[in-house]
């Protein structure tokens, strides 16, 4: 069984450029979550997803910043016109069912974006 | 809002011997779930163990365990007997219980453990 799978592993982008994240959650999972590490940091959240649904948006920054999980295909986070300062770390979390009780959301290995 | 603090950005122990690392949170909630994360180097977040808030006993995962103080608001994990493969980022994160936000982990920033062999 295939774990959660994001590409690409490592991303160059020069400012001004677009970046786009992909994650494929596990088979049967159906809820993706994205979270972000700077650098010397924890996770912070950024987004909760469900099929062709935004569930929580809460933790992404207003501007730039989009993602979507379509019907068919990986979950992807979009960043317009990178700057510095998005230089960090991107996972992708996926759960079969919403996040109750004790059940667990199910890591990604990230994607590293370096912004030039 | 709920917050999580590990307090040792660095540690250090030798092969074969015994760890603590230390995390502390906040909330006002009485019903969380508290979990212990590794991230080797190859950046993979791994679930090393896990602990309900209204269970008394601390989790037990082969050479980890925790202890889980409620009262105290500490949730710390011991790995007994350290291996060459433990070293690695350790995060401490925190989930709510309570319907509405309970899909959002809240994150230390990680205490960096050193295996010297």
């Amino acid at each position: 069984n295939a774990g959660v799978m994001q590409n690409p592993r490592h991303l160059v982008r020069r400012r001004g450029q677009e970046a786009r994240l992909r994650c494929s959650p596990m088979k049967g999972h159906s809820h993706v979550y994205w979270y972000r590490q700077l650098p010397e940091e924890g996770l912070k959240f950024m987004v909760y997803l469900q099929k062709e649904n935004i569930i929580d948006e809460s933790g992404m920054p207003k501007e730039r910043f989009s993602a979507e999980f379509p019907k068919e295909g990986p979950s992807i986070l979009r960043i317009q016109q990178v700057v510095r300062g998005d230089s960090a770390a991107y996972f992708c979390a996926s759960s079969q069912r919403p996040l109750a009780g004790n059940n667990l959301q199910f890591f990604g290995p990230g994607t590293r974006l370096t912004v030039l | 809002a709920q917050t999580v603090t590990q307090s040792q950005p660095e540690m250090s122990v030798q092969e074969a011997e015994t760890v603590t690392l230390s995390c502390t949170y906040d909330t006002s909630e009485s019903d969380y779930y508290l979990f212990w994360y590794k991230q080797p180097p190859s950046r993979q977040m791994i679930l090393v163990i896990r602990q309900e808030a209204y269970k008394q006993q601390n989790a037990t995962e082969n050479r980890f365990s925790v202890n889980f103080q409620k009262a105290a608001k500490s949730f710390s994990l011991k790995i007994s007997d350290s291996q060459l493969g433990d070293a690695a980022m350790y995060f401490c994160a925190y989930r709510s219980a309570k319907g509405g936000s309970n899909y959002q982990l809240i994150w230390g920033a990680g205490t960096k453990l050193i295996i010297k062999p």
